[in-house]
């Protein structure tokens, strides 16, 4: 979806290295969200913010850290990356008054 | 624990066939169900919902999904299948009294359509 964008598309870093995904939008949505997918599990949620000042961590947030720099852009970090981190990563948003999320490309993260 | 279950990893389907992908899920309460596709290298792309109402939902490139409340499911469906819809499916549910807005999703299901 154009309207959410991430950066990298792809990464690949090395064990201990710190690192930010960017996710930007354009589609006026106040509420933010960071997935990781592995193969046969699905997407599980790592935080999600309902604005700026407002952050949550999900299901899997260990070893992650988020900021949410305005309404429109909400950066993931690896502090220190290992190799079980190596995954897709999600961005994705939603209005408060509507009930799905959009969803970004992507970045395909290695951590070797 | 909420969960949602696609119990085929894998689908195969002809061209211009039917097509169904299977959802079920266990979740409180009455909560709001999604479909998801997936086509490489992409985000995933909404398909449908099930908010209330009407059992069968219609969504984007023909596909519609029934929700039966008894056997908590809701399935995947396709009148007459494309190559092109070949692709990975997600189902999602959404907890209805969740302030947290928190998505739950399946596993994902692959869709291969035979020429």
């Amino acid at each position: 979806d154009a309207d959410v964008t991430q950066t990298p598309r792809n990464r690949i870093t090395k064990t201990g290295k710190r690192i930010m995904l960017e996710c930007s939008q354009t589609k006026g949505h106040d509420r933010m969200y960071w997935y990781r997918q592995d193969p046969g599990l699905g997407l599980r949620l790592i935080y999600y913010s309902f604005d700026v000042k407002d952050i949550n961590k999900g299901e899997i947030s260990d070893g992650y850290s988020v900021s949410r720099q305005a309404q429109a852009k909400f950066s993931l970090s690896l502090e220190s990356a290992i190799p079980n981190q190596t995954a897709l990563y999600f961005c994705a948003t939603s209005a408060s008054s509507s009930y799905e999320q959009y969803f970004g490309p992507g970045t395909r993260l290695t951590v070797t | 624990a909420q969960s949602v279950a696609q119990p085929e990893d894998q689908v195969n389907v002809a061209e211009g066939n039917p097509l169904t992908v299977k959802c079920t899920y266990s979740v409180s309460g009455n909560p709001y169900l999604f479909w998801y596709v997936q086509y490489p290298n992409r985000g995933l792309q909404f398909l449908l919902k099930y908010i209330t109402g009407d059992n069968l939902v219609k969504g984007s490139y023909g596909f519609e999904a029934e929700f039966n409340k008894s056997q908590t499911s809701f399935h995947l469906k396709k009148p007459s299948a494309l190559v092109s819809d070949s692709a990975l499916y997600f189902c999602a549910v959404r907890p209805r009294d969740n302030y947290g807005q928190n998505f739950v999703f399946g596993p994902g299901t692959r869709l291969s359509v035979l020429p």
